[in-house]
């Protein structure tokens, strides 16, 4: 069965603090991998698409890269405004539908 | 430049009462998906159309539920006979039709059951 783990759940971060948040995945044959960014009582918001084992991409402090069994976010020198839940998804098999991981709380402290 | 819209964006009802929420996608978007999302968990995929074609629904998606896209806009989802486990963040996200593309997602209607 396909299936997402995000970890850790929860994370809290100093200012400045650089770290990694992590989803392992299993699924027959990825299809894509999103991570999205979720403010409290709001959608989700696009932050990444990868597709294949080696990609990496980058949008300010934010960094997604991919193997063929996981994808880290990794936050360079955090700032109190990307605080939100990080969640990560595929595409599951044979399906258009999205597989969601329970998300990774990120608080980051002034 | 116009994003995902829902409405409303709240929604509380008494255990029983029917629901409906609306959706509109991105303009150019083809396809159109539901999802819901319950406190601390992910979106869990519900329902998706292709124009107006609903082409797979999840076993989530009890009798109680339907959703539609008369002439491939805007969906409706119904909740008939609502129960207090209903309660939840209602999501809908659209797409461009080729291929695996990204899913943007609107802002939610959050539903209690009371």
């Amino acid at each position: 069965e396909d299936q997402v783990t995000q970890s850790p759940e929860a994370l809290r971060l100093q200012e400045g603090e650089s770290s990694s948040l992590n989803c392992s995945y299993t699924v027959s044959g990825l299809r894509g991998l999103f991570w999205y960014r979720q403010d409290p009582g709001k959608g989700p918001e696009f932050l990444f698409t990868l597709y294949s084992a080696g990609e990496e991409k980058e949008k300010e402090r934010l960094k997604a890269t991919l193997t063929k069994k996981e994808s880290f976010l990794h936050i360079t020198a955090p700032k109190p405004e990307d605080s939100a839940t990080y969640l990560c998804a595929v595409y599951g098999d044979s399906s258009y539908k999205l597989i969601f991981g329970s998300g990774t709380r990120l608080l980051v402290r002034p | 430049d116009t994003g995902v819209s829902q409405d409303p964006r709240h929604k509380i009802t008494k255990r029983g009462q029917n629901v409906t929420f609306r959706c509109d996608p991105i303009s150019e978007h083809n396809r159109l998906y539901w999802y819901r999302q319950t406190l601390g968990q992910g979106p869990e995929f519900l329902t998706y159309f292709q124009n107006e074609a609903q082409l797979e629904k999840s076993r989530l998606l009890s009798d109680r539920f339907s959703a539609e896209r008369p002439k491939g806009s805007f969906s409706t989802l119904e909740i008939q006979r609502t129960e207090q486990g209903d309660s939840a963040m209602y999501l809908c996200a659209s797409s461009l039709e080729m291929g695996l593309k990204t899913q943007y997602f609107g802002p939610g209607t959050r539903l209690l059951v009371l």
